[in-house]
């Protein structure tokens, strides 16, 4: 089945950018959606179809995908982003939700 | 504003079933183009999905808990229900409902229910 793979941390520092990668085999020619998950929270969608935002998500979150790598970047980094991520696909053939493995934003 | 409530036992014991609810607001669920979703998350593990329904009947399964899940849903009532048999201790998860998009457009999830701990012990 199809695999996404996430790296399992990713650090910065306040106000410096972060890039969480999502690898899967030509993931750039399916919908791409991230989710933030803080401890003890639900998961909340921070984007929709690759690079959408939805309503409330600051412009500081933005997504992009291509090739074998989907990417959220989050721009001015703040210590409230500090969550759990996660890289999620509708894979067609197989008729099922993927999710990446997620990746621990920790912000020094 | 769409909001969602999961409901049902915290302790379910080996070998039975586990019967969870959600709970709909603030919008219909039959609405065209909403579809119905569990997922679940292990104790410090990452995000699973079980199944999806619509509301005329279309549903999908994880190939992995196919054999043993049903997903129904109650126009009458706005809620929509899990049905897990034969759990076992590898069952022990957050329990999520949520609202999604049609897999045609994805499957994006949003917004999902607050979760509810199921703990699968005797």
């Amino acid at each position: 089945s199809f695999v996404l793979n996430q790296p399992p941390s990713v650090s910065v520092a306040p106000g410096q950018t972060a890039r969480i990668t999502c690898g899967g085999n030509e993931i750039g020619t399916k919908s791409v959606h991230w989710y933030q998950q803080k401890p003890g929270q639900a998961p909340i969608l921070v984007v929709y179809e690759d690079s959408v935002r939805p309503s409330g998500i600051p412009d500081r979150f933005s997504g992009s995908n291509s090739g074998n790598t989907a990417t959220l970047t989050i721009s001015r980094v703040e210590a409230g982003d500090e969550a759990d991520y996660y890289c999620q696909v509708w894979e067609t053939t197989s008729a099922l939700v993927v999710f990446g493995g997620g990746t621990m934003l920790t912000v020094l | 504003q769409l909001q969602l409530q999961e409901s049902g036992p915290g302790l379910v014991k080996p070998s039975e079933t586990l019967s969870l609810t959600c709970s709909v607001s603030g919008d219909s669920i039959t609405r065209r183009n909403f579809f119905w979703a569990w997922f679940r998350q292990p104790p410090g593990k990452g995000l699973e999905w079980i199944g999806t329904i619509y509301y005329w009947g279309t549903s999908y399964y994880n190939p992995s808990l196919k054999s043993r899940v049903t997903v129904s849903l109650d126009t009458s009532t706005s809620q929509f229900s899990l049905t897990l048999t034969s759990v076992t201790a590898a069952d022990t998860a957050v329990y999520y409902c949520a609202k999604a998009v049609s897999p045609l457009a994805g499957h994006w999830v949003d917004p999902w229910g607050q979760g509810t701990l199921v703990t699968v012990s005797s």
